[in-house]
Formats: C-alpha cells, structure tokens, sequence
C-alpha cells in the first residue's frame, strides 16, 4: 500500500519568509510525528499528534515552528520567518497506534535550504 | 553528552567480513531500543529490534546490556548492499512513542 508521502521534496527559500511543508501519512494510522535532521546530527523530534488529542509540542525549537493536523489525516508544519539554522530534511512519520509497539514509518522527506 | 552516543564511522569492510557496532544509552527509562538503517539521502527504516535476551535475523544480530546500557549490532558476511548508515534508536516513553536517534554510524562494504 502506500506510504507516507511528503511535499515538496525540496524547498529553497530566503531568509524571512515562511514555508509550509505538508505529510500525508498511510491511510489509517492514528499518530503523526514530526522529525528534523540536520548535516551530522541525529534525528530531532518535533512534534507528535495521536488522534485528536492535543499535539505534543515538546520539540519544537522556538515559537516560529507550528504544525497542526487537520481530520485527523494529513499535517502541515509551518516555519514562520526562516533562518538560516532551519535548514535540514524534515521527516514525517506515522504509526497505526502510539503504543511502544509500533513501527513508525518515516516518509521521504523534506530538504529545505534557507539561504 | 548525547543521549545515544554512536561512534559515527566509517567503517571500511570486505564483502564477507564480520563487522559490530556499539551504542550507549544515557537515559536509564529508556524502555525499547531499535536499529534502523538509513541509505543516503533516504529515509531511516527499522531493521530490527532489539530485545533482552538478544535476537538474531538471519546475518545481523542485536543484543541489549541493560546493566551497561549499551546496544550492538553485529552484521556477518557482510553484503555490498550493507552500506549504510545504522542509526541505534531508544524509545523514552513520555506519554507516547518518543525516539531517540543516535547520530549513526556509516558503513562501507567494498568489492
């Protein structure tokens, strides 16, 4: 079936403006989770939504991230304002359950370039 | 200090060989622990997990030391399709399924 599903796959943008990047995740899975990799570092957790419950935003780095996720499906995280620091691949990934015992399966990615 | 600490490599191997990779863990609460692959420039996928007693899937085996908490994965008869990045994942339950990612450890498998 299919998968999770990013957009766009690559972003160049200037420093100031906003960005939106969207997640679809697979059909069905209930919790959303929002990751960032920057050259040399681990992923970095963002942000996690399980149903409709209240997202989870303990990683965001500073008030001008924000994501929200709309039914229940599909995600979209703004960046407001960028710098030059945002640049990384943002990854989404979903899970059918947020349970220790289920697989996130992580989409292809967003590589965003501030310059 | 990081919470999972990899050395990130590379390591440079022959098709055939044996290879391990280690991981540490700080954080004490950490409650499932995992090996994902990531290819270049692709997204991360599991592996494999890791259990207690040590599990094995077909030429890589994962074992957990809890007491030391430090992870490996050991990969036999290394593949030229190995090559990659093995990032050592730990889950900190914190109301949900939060992963943690080491910074990985890159392999090389040449002809």
């Amino acid at each position: 079936g299919a998968g999770v599903s990013q957009s766009p796959s690559n972003k160049v943008t200037e420093k100031g403006k906003d960005v939106e990047l969207r997640c679809d995740p697979i059909s069905g899975h209930t919790a959303l989770y929002w990751y960032r990799q920057s050259l040399g570092q681990g992923l970095e957790f963002l942000i996690y939504f399980q149903g409709n419950s209240a997202p989870d935003k303990s990683g965001l780095p500073s008030d001008r991230f924000s994501a929200e996720r709309t039914g229940g499906s599909v995600s979209t995280l703004t960046i407001q304002r960028t710098q030059q620091e945002d640049s990384a691949v943002y990854l989404c990934a979903s899970s059918e359950r947020a349970g220790l015992s289920y697989e996130q399966y992580f989409g292809p990615g967003t590589r965003l370039t501030v310059t | 200090r990081k919470e999972v600490e990899q050395d990130p490599g590379p390591f440079n191997v022959p098709e055939g060989a044996t290879v391990a990779f280690n991981c540490t863990y700080s954080n004490s609460a950490s409650q499932s622990f995992f090996w994902y692959r990531q290819d270049c420039r692709k997204e991360p996928k599991l592996l494999m997990s890791v259990y207690s007693s040590g599990n094995e899937d077909g030429r890589f085996t994962a074992q957990l030391n809890r007491a030391s908490q430090y992870i490996s994965l050991l990969i036999r008869d290394s593949k030229l399709s190995d090559s990659a990045t093995y990032l050592c994942v730990v889950n900190r339950r914190t109301g949900f399924q939060k992963l943690v990612f080491g910074t990985g450890t890159r392999l090389l498998v040449s002809p």
